[in-house]
C-alpha cells in the first residue's frame, strides 16, 4: 500500500535552533518528492521538489535530502525562526501511468518559542 | 495575479443543507483538484480534473459532486450535507507535466466548513 509516514508529529524548538523533519515512504513506482510549508488557517505552499535523481535540495535555510534506496527524506531547518512556526506537508507523487496520483503525509507541526 | 482563490472562506451549514464551493485560477493550470482535510490525517483527494469539461473520482468521493465547464474554474458540490462532511476544504491546480520540475500544486486558503 503506498504510503506517506511523517516524523515527529510536533516539535517544539527554540529560536535560533536547528530542527530536523523526516518523511518515510512506500510510493512505487516514485516520481518526486515535495515538503509543503502550510501555516495556520493557510494552504500549503511549494518548499521543494526533488526527483529520483537528486538527493540534495536547499531554499534558503531549508534543506531537504533525499535517498531513493531507503525511501526517505528529511527537511533541515537551520536557524530557526519564529515565522517558521507551521506544518510541514511531506508529498510523494506516484510515476508511470499514475502520474495524476499524490500521497501526502499526515504532517509536523513545528512550534518555534522565542 | 492572485494564484487559486476559494469561496466562500467559512460556512455552517444544517444537515441536508445543499452548498457550492467555487475554486478559481488565473495561472492557466490544466489540472484541478478539491482535497479535504481532517485533524491528524494527510490531505485526501475528493474529485480533481485534468481539463475543462473532464473530471475524476479520487480518494473519498461519496457525497460530493464537481464541475469543469470553464478552465479556470472547478466546483464542489455537497447536495445533503452531512456531520462527517465537517472540515476544511483546499482547491489546489498545477499545469501539465507529467513528470519532474513543474509538478508543484499551488493551493487555495481554503473553506472551513461546519455541518451541524
Amino acid at each position: 500500500k503506498n504510503q506517506v509516514e511523517q516524523s515527529p508529529q510536533s516539535l517544539i524548538i527554540l529560536e535560533g535552533k536547528n530542527c530536523t523533519l523526516q518523511c518515510n515512504y512506500t510510493v512505487s513506482p516514485f516520481s518526486n518528492l515535495r515538503w509543503y510549508k502550510q501555516d495556520t488557517g493557510r494552504g500549503p505552499v511549494s518548499l521543494t521538489i526533488m526527483t529520483f535523481s537528486e538527493n540534495t535540495k536547499s531554499n534558503g535555510r531549508y534543506t531537504a535530502t533525499l535517498d531513493a534506496d531507503t525511501k526517505q527524506s528529511s527537511l533541515h531547518i537551520t536557524a530557526s525562526q519564529l515565522s517558521d512556526s507551521a506544518s510541514y506537508i511531506c508529498v510523494v507523487s506516484e510515476g508511470g501511468y499514475n502520474f495524476n496520483k499524490f500521497y501526502f503525509g499526515s504532517g509536523t507541526k513545528l512550534n518555534v518559542k522565542p | 495575479n492572485a494564484g487559486v482563490t476559494q469561496t466562500p472562506k467559512f460556512r455552517v451549514l444544517k444537515t441536508g443543507q445543499s452548498m457550492t464551493l467555487l475554486c478559481a485560477q488565473d495561472m492557466n493550470h490544466e489540472y484541478m483538484y478539491w482535497y479535504r482535510q481532517d485533524p491528524g490525517m494527510g490531505l485526501r483527494l475528493i474529485h480533481y480534473s485534468v481539463g475543462e469539461g473532464t473530471t475524476a473520482k479520487g480518494e473519498v468521493p461519496d457525497g460530493y459532486n464537481v464541475s469543469r465547464l470553464k478552465k479556470q474554474n472547478f466546483l464542489l458540490g455537497l447536495e445533503s450535507a452531512a456531520p462527517s462532511q465537517t472540515s476544511v476544504y483546499f482547491c489546489a491546480s498545477r499545469p501539465f507535466d507529467r513528470v519532474g520540475a513543474k509538478n508543484i500544486q499551488y493551493f487555495g486558503a481554503g473553506t472551513r466548513l461546519s455541518v451541524l
